[in-house]
């Protein structure tokens, strides 16, 4: 059973880049026809889809938050990773890593989460 | 990018009601939604993809319906744990959507 988990900073300063890392155990990244996805939940509130990265590289992002927003595939650390640039209290949320399998699919493996505080 | 609004916001019930949940789709969106379950300082837990079609492992007490632009979740038999916030998501875009969810309480 493929299982996800988050790590990085749970605090970061405003302006400064928010970097989050989601390891994937349990199966490979490479394999099948998966994308990973980044998906943010700020507190008491619903969720809203970053954007997504597939195992060749390519990737889409939420159009909202492209111009910050970069998302990255290691793929012999079967990780993939969120870059979330100028960051604000805005951005404080729960950030979650997912599994979708394929690219027109709903999201089936979801990481625990983790909270990421932007503060000085 | 898609809109959905799911009604209502929240709803009290009662253990052993039936309970449904609607979500609209601002466009058209075939048959390409799913439900999730949240409980608190939980991920969302997939309970049905493509409208209707239940995820393996969930209770049948769990059916959705629905394609084009409305949509349902029911719950015909409310248990306890079924107590929890519950998502609509389009994927008929790859700029994933989800509704603002509906808060299922205990009355």
């Amino acid at each position: 059973q493929v299982q996800l988990q988050e790590s990085g900073p749970g605090l970061v300063k405003p302006s400064q880049t928010l970097s989050l890392t989601c390891t994937v155990s349990g199966g490979s990244i490479s394999s099948g026809s998966y994308y990973w996805s980044w998906i943010r939940q700020p507190a008491g509130k619903g969720l809203e889809w970053i954007g997504r990265i597939y195992t060749s590289g390519s990737t889409n992002y939420n159009p909202s938050l492209k111009s910050r927003v970069t998302i990255s595939v290691d793929t012999s650390k079967n990780q993939f990773s969120l870059k979330l640039s100028s960051v604000t209290a805005a951005d404080t949320a729960v950030y979650y890593c997912a599994r979708a399998p394929g690219a027109w699919y709903y999201v089936d493996y979801w990481g625990q989460g983790t909270l990421v505080t932007v503060s000085s | 990018a898609i809109r959905m609004t799911q009604s209502p916001s929240s709803l009290s019930a009662s253990t052993g009601d039936r309970v449904t949940i609607t979500c609209r789709a601002s466009q058209g969106i075939s048959s390409y939604l799913a439900w999730y379950q949240q409980k608190p300082g939980k991920a969302p837990k997939l309970l049905i993809y493509a409208a209707s079609t239940l995820q393996s492992g969930v209770p049948s007490r769990f059916s959705g319906s629905g394609s084009g632009t409305d949509f349902t979740l029911t719950i015909s038999c409310l248990q306890s744990e079924d107590f929890a916030t519950y998502y609509c998501q389009q994927y008929y875009s790859y700029l994933l959507t989800f509704g603002g969810g509906t808060k299922v309480e205990i009355k």
